[in-house]
């Protein structure tokens, strides 16, 4: 079956510092890939996504480029602030799920980010 | 626009009761999905809706759980005799009709926090 395993936190940065968060996946056939954002109180929300290999998603100053070669999609922020504080989840689609295309999620990344 | 919305925020139920949660979806979002999030988890997937249909309920963990949507907007999601396993964020999200069938992104509602005591 489809999976994502990202990499275990808590994670805490200072102010600037650059942000790797690593997430591979296992899928049947070629997944869409996204980061989805979780800030405290909120919902899920889309912060990138790429749909085929070798494309780059990238919103807020985040990238992440879809690599099929080692079927990975980490997460990158040169210089993070406060405001980024949050929980990060790597999710994908692939055509093994059927017609629905649920998402499947790994288990999420506490980011905090110190001043 | 509005976004998803999820009623209600909190419910705290006893073993043994029955609940209905709701989700209304964005306007002209044809495909609902509802998942499950427990502490310190991704969301898992329930169940998907295609306009009034339930196209895939692979996910609901067993008879007691069950969804609507007879309108092909609004669903409920309800849960008899509820027990403590239960207790989770339930997660509702819609997406658009899909251009690119490789495309599907899903827009969330802030969720519903069950807890069953």
């Amino acid at each position: 079956g489809n999976s994502v395993t990202q990499m275990e936190g808590p994670v805490t940065l200072s102010e600037e510092a650059f942000l790797t968060i690593n997430c591979t996946y296992t899928a049947t056939g070629y997944p869409s890939l996204f980061w989805y954002v979780q800030y405290p109180g909120e919902g899920l929300q889309l912060l990138l996504k790429a749909t085929k290999a070798d494309d780059k998603g990238s919103n807020k100053g985040f990238e992440a480029t879809y690599r099929k070669e080692t079927t990975s999609f980490h997460l990158e922020k040169g210089s993070v602030q406060v405001s980024d504080s949050a929980v990060y989840f790597c999710a994908l689609t692939a055509p093994s799920s059927g017609s629905a295309r649920q998402l499947t999620f790994g288990s999420g990344t506490q980011l905090t980010v110190l001043p | 626009g509005a976004g998803v919305s999820q009623t209600p925020s909190n419910k705290v139920t006893e073993k043994g009761k029955y609940v209905e949660l709701r989700c209304d979806p964005i306007s002209g979002h044809t495909a609902l999905y509802w998942y499950r999030q427990s502490l310190g988890q991704g969301p898992e997937f329930l169940i998907y809706f295609q306009g009034t249909g339930a196209a895939d309920d692979s996910g609901l963990p067993n008879d007691r759980f069950f969804a609507v949507r007879p309108e092909g907007s609004v669903s409920t999601l309800k849960i008899q005799r509820t027990e403590r396993g239960d207790s989770a964020v339930y997660l509702c999200a819609s997406s658009p009709p899909r251009v690119d069938p490789w495309e599907n992104t899903q827009y969330f509602g802030p969720g519903t926090r069950l807890t069953v005591l």
